[in-house]
């Protein structure tokens, strides 16, 4: 039973360009949440997809948007980065979006030069 | 106001010895949940255990029990007979109120090192 799997481990660019990070649940679950891990800090919740629908953000900025597909994997976007953008990107499912468990997979690390 | 707070960013503990990670937290919501996550090097974040906040009963999970402290607003973590393989960054965070989606709360974190 795979769990939450998370594409690429690593990635670097430059500043205004923009990127795509991805993420597939964990078998059975329906519900993906990405949160971002600046250095030395906890996660900061970026938002929730549910039934293809973006369901709840956190306080980040448009640049940020996502997806999320009908096999529900997910995709987060950032445009116009930043090098504050840099950080540890988490992926996060459960099941339905009221579920006390989150499974977290073990994230993209985003470098901005 | 930081909604969680943890206060020990490093915290070292001999092997086999119990040891207690502190957690306060602030909501103004009657209805919460608790939670504690594990974060090796690797990256990944490993759910250890739960509290809700009708519970009337610590939770524990094996080698984990939580200390609720209500009226406190503190939610500790304490790992009993500590192994190397606990050494971490560990994480406490809070979900407010019912039917609110995934949006967690998380603290910046305690360094956990297991001495030998």
């Amino acid at each position: 039973d795979a769990g939450v799997t998370q594409s690429p481990t690593h990635l670097i660019k430059t500043r205004g360009q923009q990127v795509t990070l991805r993420c597939s649940p964990k078998s059975g679950h329906d519900t993906v949440s990405w949160y971002q891990q600046a250095l030395g800090q906890g996660p900061q919740f970026i938002f929730q997809y549910y039934e293809e629908e973006e369901r709840q953000r956190g306080n980040f900025p448009d640049r940020f948007s996502g997806h999320q597909f009908p096999n529900y994997s997910s995709e987060l976007n950032v445009n116009a980065l930043l090098l504050g953008d840099s950080a540890l990107y988490l992926c996060a499912s459960s099941w339905t979006a009221m579920s006390e468990k989150l499974f977290f997979g073990s994230g993209t690390q985003l470098s901005v030069l | 106001a930081q909604k969680i707070t943890q206060t020990q960013p490093g915290m070292f503990v001999q092997e086999k010895e119990a040891v207690t990670l502190d957690c306060t937290y602030d909501t103004s919501d009657p209805s919460y949940g608790l939670f504690w996550y594990k974060q090796p090097s690797s990256g990944e974040m490993i759910f250890l255990i739960y509290q809700g906040s009708y519970d009337q009963q610590n939770a524990t999970e094996g080698r984990y029990s939580l200390n609720f402290q209500k009226a406190r607003k503190s939610a500790n973590l304490v790992i009993s007979a500590s192994q190397l393989g606990d050494s971490a960054m560990y994480f406490c965070a809070m979900r407010e109120g019912r039917g609110t989606g995934n949006q967690f709360y998380f603290g910046t974190g305690t360094s956990l090192t297991v001495i030998p």
